[in-house]
C-alpha cells in the first residue's frame, strides 16, 4: 500500500462549487503539505502543517483552506472553485526539520479541472 | 518571481552517456538543496540532496554539485539508463524559512 494516498485522483467540477481534496499517510510523519503544479511553474506550496494544531500559509494560499483532522489526515478545500485553480495537486509528508536533512514524500497527485 | 530556475525544459541523452541537469537560484539564504524525480501519474520522489556546507554529494550513479558563488547546482547521472527518463525537479530552502521552492522541472529522455 502507498504511504501517502490522495483522493480523488481526478476531479472535474464547475466554477463556484466547493471541493475537498483529501490526503492520508501511513508514514507516521508529523508534517504535511499541499502543493499545486502548473505547467511552466513547478510546484508551489499552498499550506503546510507541522502538527495537528499547527496550520501555516504557503506561497499561494488565497482561495484555499485546509484542515488537519489527525496526524495522518490533511485535507485541502476550495470553497468556491475558479478555473485558474485547475492544476495538479500534491500532498506531501516529512518528519524532520524543514530544511537541513528534511525529505518530503509525495502522494500520487489529484488532477483537478474547474470548468 | 521564480527563485529556483531550471532553464532547460527538456534534455535527451544516449544510454550510457552522462546526463547533466542544471538549476539556478537567486536567494542567497538558501542552504539546502534537493533533486526529485517524477514519473507520469506519480508524485515526485526524492533523489539526492546537498547542504550548503558541501560542494558535492554522490549516491551511486547520481552526483549533485553545488556552486554557491554562482548560485548554481547540477545533477549528473552517469551512466544514464532508459529508466532514468522522467521529469527532474530541483528544490531549495533556507533554514530560516519553512518553505521549499521548486524549479519548473527538466524532462529527461534517455534514448536506448
Amino acid at each position: 500500500d502507498a504511504d501517502v494516498t490522495q483522493t480523488p485522483r481526478n476531479r472535474i467540477t464547475k466554477t463556484g462549487k466547493r471541493i475537498m481534496l483529501e490526503c492520508s499517510q501511513t508514514k507516521g510523519h508529523d508534517r504535511m503539505y499541499w502543493y499545486r503544479q502548473d505547467p511552466g511553474l513547478g510546484l508551489r506550496l499552498i499550506y503546510y502543517s507541522f502538527d495537528v494544531k499547527d496550520i501555516n500559509k504557503g506561497e499561494i494560499s488565497d482561495g484555499y483552506s485546509v484542515s488537519r483532522q489527525a496526524q495522518a489526515k490533511f485535507s485541502l478545500s476550495l470553497e468556491s472553485a475558479i478555473p485558474n485553480q485547475t492544476a495538479l495537486y500534491f500532498c506531501a509528508t516529512s518528519d524532520l526539520l524543514f530544511g537541513g536533512t528534511d525529505t518530503q514524500y509525495f502522494g500520487p497527485g489529484t488532477r483537478l479541472t474547474v470548468l | 518571481d521564480q527563485q529556483v530556475k531550471q532553464n532547460s525544459p527538456s534534455l535527451s541523452v544516449q544510454e550510457g552517456r552522462i546526463s547533466i541537469l542544471n538549476c539556478d537560484y537567486t536567494n542567497s539564504m538558501f542552504d539546502y538543496f534537493l533533486w526529485y524525480k517524477k514519473y507520469p501519474a506519480e508524485g515526485p520522489t526524492f533523489l539526492i540532496s546537498i547542504s550548503s556546507i558541501k560542494d558535492k554529494n554522490e549516491d551511486g550513479r547520481f552526483t549533485v554539485f553545488l556552486n554557491k558563488s554562482a548560485k548554481h547546482l547540477s545533477l549528473h547521472i552517469v551512466p544514464s539508463q532508459p529508466g532514468d527518463s522522467a521529469v527532474y525537479f530541483c528544490a531549495a530552502s533556507a533554514t530560516s524559512s519553512n518553505q521549499f521552492y521548486f524549479g519548473t522541472g527538466t524532462s529527461l529522455t534517455v534514448i536506448p
